[in-house]
């Protein structure tokens, strides 16, 4: 049973341009939720997708917008990139329904640089 | 304002003792509670969860204790082992921010080494 899986593991691009991150969920996941991790701090909630919608959305720019598609996989878009930019791009995949079902479990991550 | 707290950067224990990482919380909403386990260039694994409505959850060598009069939580490791060297996350949540579980609200981590 494959977990949550991320691509491309890294990427380097210049500012001003544009990314798009991707991430498959866990088998049997249907909602996708997107972090970022800075340098030596926990991860930063960016949004969550559930039905193909945005459900939920973090204190980030318009810049960061998603999608998700009808097999729940899910992309991180991110327009005009900045230096700050730069870090670990974490998604993460559960089950929505009873509280304890709801875990969140983790890819590993797409560590973007931005130059 | 950090609601999610992990006062402690850095924690070192010696093989087979007790590791214990500790986690404050200011929001009383927050309903669900977990811990991760991150290791260098990998995503978080998750270890432990309790809800609000329980003051102890134990798996294996991991128990998570909640004390909700004052917002703090703690996971114990006994025994300790080299392997359990990495950075652990405590992580928090609540429903009053849409009916399903809301997004994850970390702390910065604390690095634990577990020396032999």
């Amino acid at each position: 049973d494959a977990g949550v899986t991320q691509s491309p593991t890294h990427l380097i691009k210049t500012r001003g341009q544009q990314v798009t991150l991707r991430c498959s969920p866990k088998s049997g996941h249907d909602t996708v939720s997107w972090y970022q991790q800075a340098l030596g701090q926990g991860p930063q909630f960016i949004f969550q997708y559930y039905e193909e919608e945005e459900r939920q959305r973090g204190n980030f720019p318009d810049r960061f917008s998603g999608h998700q598609f009808p097999n729940y996989s899910s992309e991180l878009n991110v327009n005009a990139l900045l230096l700050g930019d730069s870090a670990l791009y974490l998604c993460a995949s559960s089950m929505t329904g009873l509280a304890d079902q709801e875990t969140q479990y983790f890819g590993p991550g797409t560590r973007l640089l931005v130059l | 304002d950090q609601q999610v707290k992990q006062n402690s950067p850095s924690l070192s224990v010696q093989e087979g003792r007790i590791s214990i990482l500790n986690c404050d919380y200011t929001n009383s909403m927050f309903d669900y509670f977990l811990w991760y386990k991150k290791y260098p260039a990998e995503g978080p694994t998750f270890l432990i969860s309790i809800s609000s409505i329980k003051d102890k959850n134990e798996d294996g060598r991991f128990t998570v204790f909640l004390n909700k009069s004052a917002k703090h939580l703690s996971l114990h490791i006994v025994p300790s082992q080299p392997g359990d060297s990495a950075v652990y996350f405590c992580a928090a949540s609540g429903r009053e921010y849409g009916g399903s579980q809301g997004n994850l609200i970390f702390g910065k981590g604390t690095k634990l080494s577990v020396k032999p």
